[in-house]
């Protein structure tokens, strides 16, 4: 099993670009998070959904958006990037709530400039 | 405001003592993780608790979760460079969502 799978591993992007961070899972898990972690800090969830159709938003949506259209798949959309928006981003899936354990991607650093 | 709090913030010890990570929420919590993350790494899972009062081991690392389930303890026990990193708390705070603590760093001087 490859797990939680994210790409790319590293983006620059300039100011007010677009991108989407791509992640997937092959567990067949119907949770997914994305979350962000700023220097020297924890995690912050930015969206979540709970199965193919439904999505919610977290602690930190601004300046974000998801999709989830099949149960694999989950990604993010970062529209007119700001530097505040530079962090290291993390997928996540787990196969339900609160009780078993989420599988993590291994991050996307990215950086606006 | 941060549900789920985690102290200390950061921690230096000598190799071989013993060091105890905290982790609080206001909310009962339904389900409590601890993870590991390297620097610059992803998460690595290291043990769930579920059940007021329930404490797990593994190698040198327990874990414990209050009777309330709003309070958990992870304590190394006699520590090793290789228990350096960031360690994170994450839970289930009763609304799908799966929130995590703001982090210990971890620093074990050989």
């Amino acid at each position: 099993n490859a797990g939680v799978t994210q790409t790319p591993k590293f983006r620059i992007l300039k100011i007010g670009q677009s991108m989407t961070l791509q992640c997937t899972q092959d567990m067949n898990h119907n949770y997914m998070y994305w979350y962000r972690q700023d220097p020297g800090m924890g995690l912050k969830l930015i969206y979540y959904s709970v199965g193919a159709g439904i999505t919610d938003k977290g602690e930190v949506p601004n300046g974000y958006n998801v999709s989830r259209s099949t149960t694999e798949d989950f990604p993010l959309r970062l529209e007119l990037a700001a530097p505040s928006q530079t962090s290291v981003y993390f997928c996540a899936s787990s196969y339900s709530r609160g009780d078993t354990e989420a599988f993590f991607g291994q991050g996307t650093r990215l950086t606006v400039v | 405001s941060q549900e789920l709090e985690q102290s200390p913030q950061s921690l230096i010890v000598q190799e071989g003592k013993n060091l105890t990570i905290n982790c609080t929420s206001s909310k009962t919590l339904y389900g409590l993780y601890w993870y590991k993350q390297k620097y610059g790494e992803g998460l690595i899972f290291l043990m769930m608790l579920q059940k007021g009062g329930e404490e797990k081991s593994h190698e040198k690392i327990t874990a414990k979760l209050d009777e309330k389930k709003q309070q958990s303890s992870l304590h190394i026990t006699a520590s090793q460079p290789s228990h350096a990193g960031i360690y994170l708390c994450g839970a289930d705070t009763g609304t799908y969502k799966y929130i995590f603590g703001t982090g210990t760093r971890l620093k074990v001087l050989a």
